[in-house]
């Protein structure tokens, strides 16, 4: 089993307030990754990391923005919370080099009202 | 058109039937694939790792054809535990370790 954690688990939050997603893993991965998916579709990239002060967009456009200080934390971040930002948002980890599989933490259900 | 395709199912079988799954990806330089299963309104697990020889875990076996860019798994004597989405991955390595996921295929399991 991985160790990857996030935490809220669940939140639900006014339109306009700012909102940070936690996301942490105790393995050393040096590779983190934030997707966002919607009841019924597929995983969608909106941020990675590469390892501590990397950071990219990924292939989902999102308004939000993330963070990579330390190895073990990317924390995610919504200025300002809307209703259409309402998902699941599932963090996730991958090792060294050659090591390709990822491991997801258990996500956090976001709901902006 | 999609960078991994699966038939989306719903696939209900009988317990103990054998199923398979399939599913196709475009580009020709990914490096690596994988089955993840998916529980309703849970996390992607990883179910196994596909190599061009084949691998099989227990009641599982993934094949992998590059030529056709294609690939399955197959779920023998399937147990009502196995009910859940499988997910198709395929992953392009490098620095960053991009995985592009299928949207999955339901599976439910009938007693």
């Amino acid at each position: 089993e991985a160790d990857i954690y996030q935490t809220p688990r669940y939140l639900v939050i006014g339109t306009g307030k700012k909102i940070t997603l936690e996301c942490s893993q105790t393995m050393g991965h040096d590779k983190m990754y934030w997707y966002q998916q919607d009841p019924g579709m597929e995983l969608h990239l909106i941020h990675y990391s590469y390892g501590v002060n990397s950071t990219e967009k990924g292939d989902l456009s999102s308004e939000s923005t993330v963070s990579r200080i330390r190895t073990e934390h990317f924390p995610l971040t919504l200025e300002s919370a809307r209703p259409s930002h309402t998902s699941q948002y599932l963090c996730a980890s991958s090792g060294w080099t050659g090591a390709y599989e990822q491991y997801f933490g258990p996500g956090t259900r976001l709901t902006v009202t | 058109r999609k960078e991994v395709e699966q038939d989306p199912g719903p696939f209900n079988v009988p317990e103990g039937a054998t199923v398979a799954f399939n599913c196709t990806y475009s580009n020709s330089a990914s490096q690596s694939f994988f089955w993840y299963r998916q529980d309703c309104r849970k996390e992607p697990k990883l179910l196994m790792s596909v190599y061009s020889s084949g691998n099989e875990d227990g009641r599982f076996t993934a094949q992998l054809n590059r030529a056709s860019q294609y690939i399955s798994l197959l779920i023998r004597d399937s147990k009502l535990s196995d009910s859940a989405t499988y997910l198709c991955v395929v992953g392009y390595g490098g620095a960053t370790n991009k995985l592009i996921f299928g949207t999955g295929t339901l599976l439910a399991v009938q007693p």
